[in-house]
Formats: structure tokens, sequence, C-alpha cells
């Protein structure tokens, strides 16, 4: 039961650029979360955002929430290489927090 | 020092036989999920529990048992019934039940079955 999509599957910048990542659901949310998942490594929580929130910042990340296009994205401004992991949005369905497939980024030296 | 440890971080099992993956947590959350996730891929839910002694299917429970002894821990047994059991398997916590909290994850295991 997939319910959000992230775009692109997979992005590649250079240090310093900004990356954005989007995520598309199906159906209505009471929120949006983001993860990060180092190569290997279990999930980090990034940002929860409600569906009455329609932007929200943490440090050099900032996620936006449009219900009426039923899509989220996440902005992580001037990049490091430490940024390089993927990147997971998970919304909730019956109670579940369904992940999507994830973005995985790259960011170069 | 609070967390989520998943042991063992690797583990190499024969066609067949049934193995137990440990979760453990001192966090004092009431809800713990177990997924599967495949190379490339996002995460799947197998279990999940809101409650000591109390467990739900999720998405893709065939094949696997869990029980929920003790708030702290919460096994998973993949049984010989896994049709495909080779995976990266990842255990997390949240405060409550539900995705209006974050989730909390461990380090993973990667089981292989040969």
């Amino acid at each position: 039961s997939q319910q959000g999509e992230e775009d692109p599957q997979a992005l590649s910048i250079q240090e310093g650029e900004n990356a954005t990542m989007n995520c598309s659901y199906k159906t209505s949310i009471n929120n949006l979360q983001w993860y990060r998942q180092n190569s290997g490594r279990g999930l980090v929580h990034l940002i929860l955002i409600r569906s009455n929130e329609r932007e929200k910042h943490s440090g050099r990340l900032r996620v936006t929430l449009d219900t009426s296009k039923k899509s989220s994205s996440l902005l992580i401004t001037a990049s490091r290489a430490a940024d390089t992991a993927s990147y997971f949005c998970a919304t909730d369905q019956g109670g579940k927090l369904i992940f999507g497939q994830g973005t995985e980024l790259s960011v170069k030296p | 020092d609070g967390g989520i440890t998943q042991s063992p971080k690797y583990l190499f099992r024969k066609e067949g036989q049934n193995v137990t993956l440990s979760c453990e947590q001192n966090l004092n959350h009431d809800a713990m999920y177990w997924y599967r996730q495949d190379p490339g891929q996002g995460l799947r839910l197998i279990y999940y529990s809101q409650i000591v002694n109390d467990f739900q299917k999720g998405d893709i429970a065939e094949g696997y048992s869990v029980s929920r002894e003790k708030k702290e821990s919460f096994p998973l047994t993949v049984t010989s019934a896994q049709k495909n059991p080779t995976a990266f398997y990842l255990c997390a916590s949240s405060p409550g039940r539900g995705a209006r909290y974050e989730q909390y994850f461990g380090p993973g295991t990667r089981l292989t079955v040969t």
C-alpha cells in the first residue's frame, strides 16, 4: 500500500548547492514526516509537518506541504558531503506510517 | 544513553531454519514496529505493537511472528515459511501509536539466507 512517492529517485549535486526532493501522496493525511537514512543504517527523523501547516524549518531544512496538490517538498540548503543519504517521506494511512521509496541524494565535494 | 538496539548487525542462516532478530528499547515507548527494506526500496511494515502483550499484522506479516512480553523488547522471528527472507530488517519505536509521532529506529539487522 504505497502512499508517498518521492521524486526524483536519485539526485546528484555539488557541495554548496541546494537540493529539493518532492513527495506526492494519494489520500488525505493528518501529517507527513521526512526521514534520512545513511547507507546501511537506520532511519533518522528530520521533520514532521501537520496538515494545517504549510511550511516548517529546521536548520538548513525547509519542508513545505500543499494539501490541495497532495504533495510535499524537502529543501536542503547549502548542501554538504555529509548530507549524502537517502531521504524518505512517510504519511499516515489507517494509523500506520507508510514510507515512500526514497530519493537517493549524492553531494559531491 | 537512550535508544534502540538491534542485534546482531549481520545474520546468516541456511534455508529452512527459523531465526529470531532482537530489538530492545530503553526509551519507555509504548509502540514498537518491525519493517523490512529491500535494496533501493522503501520500508514495508511487518508487525507492530502498541502495548505489551498485543500486536497487529502489518502489510507483509506472512512468514513472520513476533511477541511483546515486555515493554522494552519486541523480537521478530523469521520462519521457514517466509519465501524470500534475505533483507535488511529495521525495528522502530514511538511514544504512542500511529503517525502522530516520530519513530526512532535501530541500526538494523542484515539477514542473509542461503
